[in-house]
């Protein structure tokens, strides 16, 4: 069965910074893309990056609004993915999604979702 | 940045009714977009990807037709666990973007 667990999530003040993590079982993690994904309450669904396979040298690629703040980075080892947020703003509160994408670029398999409030 | 467009953003409906609901791209994305269901507290569930491929254990009763810049998500006969908030998301080009959403409710 497929599973995707995230955590790491939590309250952090403006500017401040926080690691999260996607734990991800019952597939082959190292031959997936995968993206990070957010919604803020209330909200609709917001994408904030994308870690691509060994066969495409774990490049990534991230949303104008968290690039230069924003990295992910991937243990293929592990079978984890990770999400550094640095500089973190107001705007970046918003339940952290991990999710697997599928050949046709859509997402099969979400994570539960991690709670990532800033505020001071 | 495409630009994903739902409407209506809300629909009330009664078990049974046939629902449907438009996402409008703002350029040409062939048929990659997606369709999600969302319950209020959990994950989207992925319903519908290329445009019209249901995935494995949707019910028959959702079907997406569409290709270019036009999409449309029809729910035949509504049932009760179907009420929910729905998105398309457009799987053409990065940033992956996502229409606004649909919010069905009970009428």
């Amino acid at each position: 069965e497929v599973q995707l667990v995230e955590s790491g999530g939590g309250l952090v003040q403006p500017g401040g910074s926080l690691r999260l993590s996607c734990a991800a079982s019952g597939f082959t993690f190292s031959e997936y893309f995968m993206d990070w994904v957010r919604q803020a309450p209330g909200k609709g669904l917001d994408w904030v990056g994308r870690s691509r396979n060994k066969g495409n040298s774990y490049s990534t690629q991230y949303a104008a609004s968290v690039k230069g703040r924003f990295t992910i980075s991937r243990a293929d080892s592990g079978n984890s993915l990770y999400l550094e947020m640095n500089s973190l703003k107001s705007e970046d509160t918003a339940v952290y999604y991990c999710a697997r994408v599928t050949a046709t670029y859509a997402y099969d398999y979400w994570g539960q979702g991690t709670l990532v409030t800033v505020s001071s | 940045d495409i630009q994903m467009t739902q409407s209506p953003s809300s629909v009330s409906a009664s078990v049974g009714d046939r629902v449907t609901i438009t996402c409008r791209a703002s350029q040409g994305i062939s048929g990659e977009l997606a369709w999600y269901q969302q319950k209020p507290g959990k994950a989207p569930k992925l319903l519908i990807s290329d445009a019209s491929s249901l995935q494995s254990g949707v019910p028959s009763r959702f079907s997406g037709s569409g290709s270019g810049t036009d999409f449309t998500l029809t729910i035949s006969s509504l049932q009760p666990e179907d009420f929910a908030t729905y998105y398309c998301q457009q799987a053409h080009s990065l940033p992956r973007t996502f229409g606004q959403g649909t919010k069905v409710e009970i009428k």
